[in-house]
C-alpha cells in the first residue's frame, strides 16, 4: 500500500516557523490532509486538500504539496502548538485512507 | 455542535469480539449526507483507519454502504442504528495487537475519500486475559 514518511520529531523555538514534511511517491498528485493531536486529546483537522483551512484554524497554519513532498507550515509557533502532526491521503490503489507515522513538534 | 462519543467495554479477552458504539449528537445519521467511521491508534503508534459507512435510506455506496481497511476486513463490521442515532463497530477474534484507542469519526462529506472532520475523544480498549 501507499507509504507516507514523516520525520519522527521536530523542535522549534517560540516565535519561529515549524516546517513539517510528509513524503510519498508522486505525492503532489494526491490531496493531503493534516491533523494535529495534542496530548490526551482527539486529532483535529488543520489542513485539508493540501492547503485549505477549516474554520477556526489560525492563518498561521498553511500547507503545500508538490513533487514527492507535502509540507505543513506553522508560523510564529508557541507552546500551545506542541502536538503530534499526521498527514493523510487516499490510497487509490487500495481504496482506503493512509496516515503518515506522525511528527512530534516540540516548542523549545 | 456535532459531538461523537464512544462507549463499550475497555477490556476484551483474546479471541473474543470487541464491540463499540458511537453516539452522535448535534446531527442526524439518517438525514445528512456524510460518511461515518472508526479509526484506531495503538499505544505509541500512529493512526489506522478501520472502516466507514454511509447511510442514506436504502441507497448503497461501494457495495452496500460500508467499506473497510483491507487488512482488517475479514474481522470487522460497522453498522448503524438510526433510531438511536448511533453506529457501531465489531472486531472479531481479537488479539493483543488490537489493543488501541478507538475513535469514531465523521468525514467532511459524502465521499469516502473526504478527510476526517470530526473526531470523538476515543476510548482505550485493552485485549488481555
Amino acid at each position: 500500500s501507499y507509504v507516507l514518511t514523516q520525520p519522527p520529531s521536530l523542535s522549534v523555538a517560540p516565535g519561529q516557523t515549524a516546517t513539517i514534511t510528509c513524503g510519498g511517491d508522486n505525492l503532489g498528485k494526491k490531496r493531503v490532509h493534516w491533523y494535529q493531536q495534542k496530548a490526551g486529546q482527539a486529532p483535529v483537522l488543520v489542513i485539508y486538500y493540501d492547503f485549505d483551512r477549516p474554520s477556526g484554524i489560525p492563518e498561521r497554519f498553511s500547507g503545500s504539496n508538490s513533487g514527492n513532498t507535502a509540507t505543513l507550515t506553522i508560523s510564529s509557533v508557541d507552546a500551545g502548538d506542541e502536538a503530534d502532526f499526521y498527514c493523510q491521503v487516499w490510497d487509490t490503489s487500495r481504496d482506503h485512507p493512509v496516515f503518515g507515522g506522525g511528527t512530534k513538534l516540540t516548542v523549545l | 455542535q456535532l459531538q461523537l462519543q464512544e462507549s463499550g467495554p475497555t477490556l476484551v479477552k483474546p479471541s473474543e469480539t470487541l464491540s463499540l458504539t458511537c453516539t452522535v449528537s448535534g446531527d442526524s445519521i439518517s438525514t445528512t449526507s456524510f460518511y461515518w467511521g472508526w479509526i484506531r491508534q495503538s499505544p505509541g503508534k500512529g493512526l489506522e483507519w478501520i472502516g466507514s459507512l454511509y447511510y442514506r435510506g436504502s441507497a448503497s455506496h461501494f457495495g452496500g454502504g460500508s467499506y473497510y481497511n483491507p487488512s482488517l476486513q475479514s474481522r470487522v463490521t460497522i453498522s448503524v442504528d438510526t433510531s438511536r442515532n448511533q453506529f457501531s463497530l465489531k472486531v472479531t477474534s481479537v488479539s493483543a495487537t488490537d489493543t488501541a484507542v478507538y475513535s469514531c469519526v465523521r468525514h467532511s462529506g459524502d465521499t469516502l475519500s473526504n478527510p476526517f472532520e470530526v473526531w470523538g475523544q476515543g476510548t482505550m480498549v485493552t485485549v488481555s486475559s
